[in-house]
Formats: structure tokens, sequence, C-alpha cells
């Protein structure tokens, strides 16, 4: 079964750089077979897709936070990170990490972890 | 970016009824490229349908996905204790991939 992990500071001060990795087991990132997403939740607000990375390095970000997102890979450890650089209020939210198929949909979650912004 | 909305937001029904729950978009999406999720609090969201229609792997056939074009709908056809959750659904036919709002399906 594949199962996917959050990790990461639970709070984060504004203006900075959230860090957050993801451990994947039951699954070999390397094989290349799928994507490999974060999304996140605001409290009270819909799923926002931020975006995903490829074994290879490759990604795709949503425009809307594209300014402020990268993403990497490490395959020997198989995990991928989401770093989101300038941080306000309005980043506080749920992320959870998921595999995406090659069509766009998401077969495996993470159960998420909560990061609030704040002084 | 295509807006989906869901309705109801919340639907109150009891064990053993019929759940439809429905996902309209702001245009058409391609290839009927519409996902169904659902989501306990603390747990990691479940794949239910993908393709509008097809059912994940597991996913019993009460429940059921229909639709195309710009609108679409999820059916749980008799409610297990086990389904009252948040639904939504995802389209993934024109990026940025976009969900819905969700569906909250309580207990009446």
């Amino acid at each position: 079964q594949v199962q996917l992990q959050e990790s990461g500071p639970g709070l984060v001060k504004p203006s900075q750089t959230l860090s957050l990795t993801c451990t994947v087991s039951g699954d070999s990132i390397r094989s290349g077979a799928f994507y490999w997403s974060w999304i996140r939740q605001p409290p009270g607000k819909g799923l926002e897709w931020i975006g995903y990375i490829y074994h290879s390095g490759s990604s795709d970000y949503n425009p809307s936070l594209k300014s402020r997102v990268s993403m990497s890979v490490d395959t020997s450890k198989n995990q991928f990170s989401l770093n989101l650089s300038s941080l306000t209020a309005a980043d506080t939210a749920v992320y959870f990490c998921a595999r995406e198929t090659t069509t766009g949909h998401f077969d495996f979650w993470g159960q998420g972890t909560l990061v609030t912004v704040s002084s | 970016e295509i807006v989906l909305t869901q309705s109801p937001a919340t639907l109150s029904l009891s064990p053993g009824e019929r759940a439809t729950l429905s996902c309209g978009a702001s245009q058409n999406v391609r290839s009927s490229y519409v996902a169904w999720y659902q989501h306990k609090p603390g747990l990691a969201p479940r794949l239910l349908i993908y393709d509008a229609s097809d059912r994940a792997t597991g996913i019993p056939d009460r429940f059921s996905g229909s639709g195309s074009g710009a609108d679409f709908s999820l059916t749980i056809s008799r409610l297990e204790p086990e389904d009252f959750a948040v639904y939504y659904c995802q389209q993934y036919g024109d990026s940025p991939w976009t969900f819905g709002q969700g569906t909250k399906v309580e207990v009446k």
C-alpha cells in the first residue's frame, strides 16, 4: 500500500520560507510512473493544488503561487519537498502531499500537516 | 482557471438513504476529467471516482459517478455509517487543476 507522510514545522513567521518534506513508502519516486504533488487547504476553505514535481526534477506550479514556490526531489530518500517563500497569514493551511497520476487526479494522499503563519 | 461549484453545501440524510452530490464547472471539462474524493477529519483524502465514472481500486459499488461537459454528480446508493464525510470534486482537464468547495454529508 502506498503511503505518504508530510513533515515540517507547524509554525512559521511571516515573510519567512516554509519547507515541508513528504516521505513516500510503498512506491518508488524513481520509477517515473507518477507525479508528486502538494495541495493545501486553508481553514474553512477549499483545496488548492500547489504543483507537482517529477522524478527528473521537472515541475509545474499553480500560476497563483508560481512566484513563491519551488519543489525538489530526493530519489535516494524517496522524498520530495516544498518551499514556499514570503509567507503571510493567508498561507496558513493544512498542507497535503499526494501521488498524482499522469492524467492529473490524485490516487494516494498524506493525512496533511497544519502550518500556521504567525509571529 | 475552471471554477467548480458543489451543491448542496450540506446534505443531511439517514443511513440507508440515497445521496446525490453535484459538481458544476464554469466551462466544459476536457475528456470528463473529473475525480471525486472522500475526506474525514485527520485522515488522508480518499480517491473514489476518476474520469467522471471509473471507481478507484477497492471502492464499493454503492459509489457511482456520472456526467459530462460541465455537469457531474456523485451518487451513494445506500449510505453506510462510514460514508458520512466531506466530498470534493476535482477537475484535471485544464491546468491548474481545481477543486470544488466540498459537500458535507451529515447524519440527519
